[in-house]
């Protein structure tokens, strides 16, 4: 079984530029999150579909963060405009449903630098 | 009030050493519960479920005490390859996993 791909794997921007992340799941896996993981810090989520619906985004900086979740399938994460504080991985995860007993599966992350 | 809190080490033990890892969660709601490993740069990954009655895989034994909100992991006969970031993780019925911001263990000979 194919993992979770993402892509780039590393981005080194100077802020206020634009940054975008891709994210491919699971195939059949429902559900798609992607988190943010500052170092030292668990991961901490930032948005979380079910199919092509939003689930939760209560934690996405909505003037600055994006994310679309096109055909229910890939997903893609916008920074816009950065700031140094972004500096993190960026982690996309699946799992088969959004149910409480769901496990999750990460990607490698994307490793995001602003200067 | 972080929603789960975990002690965030560093936890330094020799081979052979028995730890332990607690963790408190805020949301009396929460339904399911997880502790999963992440290794230096890498993703976290899952490392067992953690269960009411509790549960045992081989080293690792995890247990939930859902009246006190506590969650804990008992690693027995540590291994250098134990050596990672242990992060308590917390679901709501919806699916929404919340990370604790780990606990790092390091094994020494």
């Amino acid at each position: 079984e194919a993992g979770v791909a993402q892509s780039p794997r590393y981005k080194i921007i100077e802020k206020r530029q634009s940054v975008a992340f891709w994210c491919n799941p699971i195939s059949g896996h429902a559900t798609l999150y992607w988190y943010q993981q500052i170092l030292g810090q668990g991961p901490k989520l930032l948005i979380q579909f079910q199919n092509n619906g939003v689930v939760d985004d209560s934690q996405l900086p909505k003037d600055r963060f994006s994310a679309e979740r096109l055909k229910g399938v890939d997903s893609t994460l916008k920074i816009q405009p950065a700031k140094l504080e972004d500096s993190a991985v960026y982690l996309c995860a699946s799992s088969l449903r959004g149910s409480g007993a769901n496990v999750l599966t990460f990607g490698a992350g994307s490793r995001l630098t602003v200067l | 009030r972080k929603e789960v809190e975990q002690d965030p080490g560093p936890f330094n033990v020799p081979e052979g050493a028995t730890v332990a890892f607690n963790c408190t969660y805020s949301n009396s709601a929460s339904q399911s519960f997880f502790w999963y490993r992440q290794d230096c740069r890498k993703e976290p990954k899952l490392l067992m479920s953690v269960y009411s009655s509790g549960n045992e895989d081989g080293r690792f034994t995890a247990q939930l005490n859902r009246a006190s909100q506590y969650i804990s992991l008992l690693i027995r006969d540590s291994k250098l390859s134990d050596s990672a970031t242990y992060l308590c993780v917390v679901n709501t019925n919806a699916g929404k996993s919340t990370f604790g911001d780990g606990t790092t263990l390091t094994v020494k000979p």
